[in-house]
This record gives C-alpha cells, sequence and structure tokens, in this order.
C-alpha cells in the first residue's frame, strides 16, 4: 500500500517557466514533509521540508505548499533551470517515528532550453 | 565531511550467491537507514538502527535479507541466496542527533544486478 504517491511519472517544463511538482499521501499519522532531488548514479539530497503547522515553505526559488485537508503537497520551482532535471521524491514521517520516512515512485523533471 | 559511503558501488551475481553491501555513515550521526530502490515502488526503507540497534525491521522483504552495524561507523546488509528479483538500487543513509526531523544523507548507493 502505497502511502506517499507521486502520479506523475515525468513532468517537461521549458527553462524559465514553473515547474510544478505534486505528491498525495494517505496517512493522516504524518505531520513532516520533504522532497529530495536525485541526479543519475548518486543518492538523493534533501531540498526542502515542511511542517503539518504551516502550509507554505520557501527557500529560493523552491516553495512547497501543504493542503492537509486534501493531504496533498506541492513543490514549486521558479523558474526552473536546466541544472533542476532531475527526479523528486516526495517522503513524509510522522511524530514518534520521526527519522523513518515513507517516500514515493519519485518524478522525473526535465527542464528544457 | 566525506558523506555516507558505501560500497561497492556495482555489484553482478548469480542466483544463489550471498550478497553483502557496506555502508559507513557521516561521522557523528547515530541513525542509519538501508532503502531499497526500484521503479515500480521508489524508495522503500527495509531497515533502520539507532545508535546501532536496529528500530524496525518490518521492511526487510524476507528472511533472506539481513542488517548489522556492530559498531557507529559500519553497516552490512546481506542478502542469501541473492534471487534476480533482488536487483535494484540500494541505497544507505544517515542522520544526526540534532533534533526529530533531521534530513538524512544518502550515500550513491550500490547497484545489485542479480541474474
Amino acid at each position: 500500500d502505497q502511502q506517499v504517491k507521486q502520479n506523475s511519472p515525468s513532468l517537461s517544463v521549458q527553462e524559465g517557466r514553473i515547474s510544478i511538482l505534486n505528491c498525495d499521501y494517505t496517512n493522516s499519522m504524518f505531520d513532516y514533509f520533504l522532497w529530495y532531488k536525485k541526479y543519475p548514479a548518486e543518492g538523493p539530497t534533501f531540498l526542502i521540508s515542511i511542517s503539518s503547522i504551516k502550509d507554505k515553505n520557501e527557500d529560493g526559488r523552491f516553495t512547497v505548499f501543504l493542503n492537509k485537508s486534501a493531504k496533498h503537497l506541492s513543490l514549486h520551482i521558479v523558474p526552473s533551470q536546466p541544472g533542476d532535471s532531475a527526479v523528486y521524491f516526495c517522503a513524509a514521517s510522522a511524530t514518534g517515528t520521526a527519522s523513518k520516512l515513507t517516500f514515493g515512485t519519485g518524478t522525473r523533471l526535465q527542464v528544457t532550453l | 565531511d566525506a558523506g555516507v559511503i558505501q560500497s561497492p558501488r556495482h555489484e553482478v551475481t548469480e542466483m544463489g550467491q550471498e550478497v553483502t553491501l557496506r555502508c559507513k555513515p557521516i561521522s557523528g550521526h547515530n541513525s542509519l537507514f538501508w532503502y531499497r530502490q526500484t521503479m515500480m515502488r521508489g524508495l522503500e526503507l527495509l531497515i533502520y538502527f539507532n545508535n546501532n540497534v536496529p528500530i524496525d525491521d518490518s521492511g526487510m522483504p524476507e528472511d533472506r535479507f539481513s542488517a548489522k552495524m556492530p559498531n557507529a561507523s559500519f553497516s552490512t546488509l546481506k542478502i542469501q541466496p541473492s534471487e534476480p528479483r533482488d536487483s535494484a538500487v540500494y541505497f544507505c543513509a544517515s542522520s544526526g542527533p540534532t533534533g526529530a526531523y533531521s534530513p538524512l544523507h544518502f550515500g550513491n548507493g550500490t547497484r545489485l544486478t542479480v541474474t
């Protein structure tokens, strides 16, 4: 049972435009959410996170939005750059098991020139 | 900081053989995780340790899989006997005692192919 779902396996966006990556979760106990970025032949690297007490967190070109009622979060990248081309994983954890992350299947983002 | 170090980077073995994957976490980190990445299931948590003690191994697929952490700077994931369906990329990650939500730091993975 996939508790964290990324329903879009891939996304292509033009350089300079906004990239929006989506993630849904089913476990209402999740209260902390993270996005990781992965380049080929490398491990995932932490990008940005958000606690359930917030609905938005921003870090430079990256913004994560959380809609708790819909159990949905999204990652916005503005403006998109070719170096953003990677696989993006959404992850979630619950209080008491904060270190135990449940990941989605990933979305491959390609930023074209 | 050298980051999380995994070895080997690639492993090709025949069905039935024993496979051992190795991991050296970041110095000072007290939690260590083994994940497996497949196309169908993404990143699955297999097992994690806190202060060298296994906390949750519910993700270990079956008895053929075992993991150890004999000290704070080394962990192994062993598959015996290996099967073709074990082919995947295996990641080790560690996190530090900086709070409940310390991000995971991943190694570059071991790509396992079982023929």
